[in-house]
């Protein structure tokens, strides 16, 4: 089983700061993906990165690749309270199978 | 993008009861959907692989017998939590797949008394 490990697993902090969650593997991914999910809700698509360094950026959220395909991070540059949710990121294996991670749940205080 | 829905969005049944919980794929067709579980502050567990047609396939751990899934259509699958125990209380989230991307339910809470 390929595992994901995020960290942290739990950020809060007050708006207009900015976060880094990453997330980490020992296996390589064919892709690996961040989803945004709040509560009573199922996880929303974000991002998918394929590319080793691939960096992609919507809005103020940044995310990048790492080089091996076998990391990934999360940045929010001056956050909102309309960020608040808890953050997966999920990895495809070679056999199409997705994994998510822990998950990071953030809180942003206004 | 996709739309994928689930009914019931909750459920409150009493312990020993079954429950059945529906994914629809509202404007494709999906041969293969995922039943995850997710319980509270936790991350999505995958339960089983449904496949059109065919038998479910169970991640190691799930009991097959408790969780019954039926993928009838090419735009529903069913998954049916039988002799259900609080300890089965919990958020249930399916996904399709769509040219090569899962597009996600919004849940189902189950609670069990």
């Amino acid at each position: 089983t390929q595992l994901l490990e995020q960290s942290p697993q739990f950020l809060s902090i007050q708006e207009g700061e900015n976060l880094t969650v990453y997330c980490n593997s020992s296996s390589v991914f064919s892709s690996l993906q961040w989803y945004r999910q709040e509560p009573g809700e199922g996880p929303v698509l974000l991002v998918t990165v394929v590319t080793g360094g691939e960096v992609k950026k919507l809005k103020r959220l940044t995310f990048q690749f790492g080089d091996a395909r076998k990391d990934s991070s999360l940045h929010i540059t001056a956050a909102q309270p309309g960020d608040t949710g808890l953050y997966l990121c999920a990895g495809y294996n070679a056999g199409n199978m997705l994994t998510f991670g822990g998950g990071t749940r953030l809180m942003v205080k206004p | 993008g996709a739309v994928v829905s689930q009914h019931p969005s909750w459920v409150i049944c009493k312990s020993g009861t079954s429950v059945k919980i529906e994914c629809r794929s509202l404007d494709f067709q999906a041969t293969t959907m995922f039943w995850y579980r997710q319980f509270p502050k936790q991350s999505l567990m995958l339960m089983a692989t449904s496949n059109e047609g065919s038998k479910a396939t169970y991640e190691q751990g799930v009991e097959k017998d408790k969780f019954l899934i039926n993928h009838a259509s090419l735009t529903l699958s069913t998954l049916t939590v039988t002799s259900a125990h609080p300890e089965d209380s919990s958020f249930y989230i399916c996904s399709a797949i769509q040219v090569n991307e899962q597009f996600f339910g919004p849940g189902t809470r189950l609670t069990v008394l």
